[in-house]
């Protein structure tokens, strides 16, 4: 049963442009929910993070949005540039292990 | 760069031999994390090790084995491999055995034939 569901999994975005990526979850218990960003043939990194009392996070070109009570969170990428072209995976950590979601495939075009 | 590195980096096995892959933690975490992440999926939770004991297992069957050293460091052992079991294997490094930040290495790429 997939506990964290991702979508899409795919998604095409003009350079400048804003990147959208969107997760649901199903279990009430977590700690945190952190995003990663995964590159070809490397492991994922970890690219920013947040607890469930907080309702937004920004760093940089990242923002986590977070809905506690629509059990969402969302990425969005601001000003998208070719070099965040990778996959994007959000996570779920209860306890001592992360869910991921399926991932979305992100390309974004000069 | 996460500090966690990994080996070795490709692998390649038979079906039903047996493989053991390595994983050094970042400095400062104690916590050592194993996932398998198969082609085009998301990472899977195998185990966690936290100060020398398995600390919470996935869905995976007992062939797949750990050990976590004093150093912090573990590996990962799985016997009598399937072909099922290609995959990028990826450890991560975190602190305090739960609700921290996980940090992952390179991964190591398996491919079982």
């Amino acid at each position: 049963q997939q506990q964290v569901k991702q979508s899409p999994q795919s998604l095409i975005v003009q350079k400048g442009g804003i990147s959208i990526i969107n997760c649901a979850y199903e279990n009430t218990a977590f700690d945190y929910f952190p995003w990663y960003q995964q590159f070809p043939g490397k492991g994922p990194a970890l690219l920013i993070a947040i607890r469930p009392d907080v309702s937004e996070k920004k760093e940089g070109r990242f923002t986590i949005s977070f809905n506690k009570s629509a059990k969402q969170f969302s990425l969005h990428i601001m000003d998208s540039q070719p070099g965040d072209s990778a996959t994007y995976f959000c996570a779920r950590n209860a306890g001592n292990m992360l869910t991921f979601g399926g991932g979305t495939r992100l390309m974004v075009k000069p | 760069e996460t500090g966690v590195t990994q080996s070795p980096t490709h692998l390649i096995k038979t079906r039903g031999q047996q493989v053991t892959l390595r994983c050094s933690s970042q400095s400062g975490h104690n916590t050592v994390s194993w996932y398998q992440q198969a082609l085009g999926q998301g990472p899977q939770f195998i185990f966690q090790y936290y100060r020398e004991e398995e600390n919470g297992r996935g869905n995976f069957p007992p062939r797949f084995s750990g050990l976590q050293f004093p150093n912090y460091s573990s590996e990962l052992n799985v016997n009598a491999l399937e072909l099922d079991d290609s995959a990028l294997y990826l450890c991560a490094s975190s602190w305090g055995g739960r609700g921290n930040e996980q940090y992952f290495g390179p991964g190591t790429r398996l491919t079982v034939t």
